[in-house]
């Protein structure tokens, strides 16, 4: 069975910690991909990753992936509020995307 | 450039009634993909349509049909509606090239009463 695991769940974080987020996914695929949700919005992609060892950064976010672990990470440095959301990530499962039950991020004062 | 759209943007309907989604790809985008995604829960897939044809189908019952248009936009029937198929139905649009991104329109939120 598919199966993309999010931790943790649910995350509350002070501005200008760091944090990561893991997401372990249970197939050979290469390609990982990472949307942040806003309440009540519908999904933006942050992140493709394509490759083992491949890093994106944009911002405050830097993803990675190790596909020979199945793991890709999703590292927030300096949080503000801004980034308070919910941050999915998903694989490929033939042309379909199978997310994971995301992590959702509160950044506090 | 307009994103993907989707409409309507809410809906009412009682159980045992049909309803009818629609979507309009991004721009230049082949490829359209349903979601649906329950109150705190990941986007669960539903198919994908290429070229008009259903060619990826997610573990969804028949009642969960759907159609794509030569333009490329695309339509999600649902029949016979039951309580449980409220929920958010996402659309996504991509090129047809394997690991594009899949890019999101804003929703349809369903409720079945």
């Amino acid at each position: 069975e598919l199966k993309v695991e999010q931790n943790p769940l649910f995350l509350s974080m002070q501005e200008g910690k760091n944090y990561t987020i893991y997401c372990n996914y249970s197939t050979t695929s290469d390609r990982l991909y990472w949307y942040r949700q806003d309440p009540g919005k519908s999904l933006e992609s942050l992140f493709v990753l394509l490759s083992n060892g491949a890093v994106k950064q944009e911002g405050r976010l830097m993803a990675s992936l190790d596909t020979k672990a199945r793991l890709s990470t999703l590292h927030i440095t300096a949080a503000v509020h801004d980034l308070s959301a919910t941050y999915f990530c998903a694989e490929n499962s033939g042309y379909a995307l199978n997310f994971g039950k995301g992590t959702s991020l509160l950044v506090t004062p | 450039d307009a994103g993907v759209t989707q409409s309507p943007t809410h809906l009412i309907k009682t159980r045992g009634q049909q309803v009818t989604l629609r979507c309009s790809p991004k721009s230049g985008h082949d490829t359209v993909s349903w979601y649906q995604q329950a109150l705190g829960q990941g986007p669960q897939f539903i198919f994908q349509y290429y070229e008009e044809e259903e060619r990826q189908r997610g573990n969804f019952p028949d009642r969960f049909s759907g159609h794509q248009f030569p333009n490329y936009s695309s339509e999600l029937n649902v029949n016979a509606l039951l309580l449980g198929d409220s929920a958010l139905y996402l659309c996504a649009s991509s090129f047809d090239r394997g690991w594009e991104t899949q890019y999101f329109g804003p929703g349809t939120r369903l409720l079945v009463l």
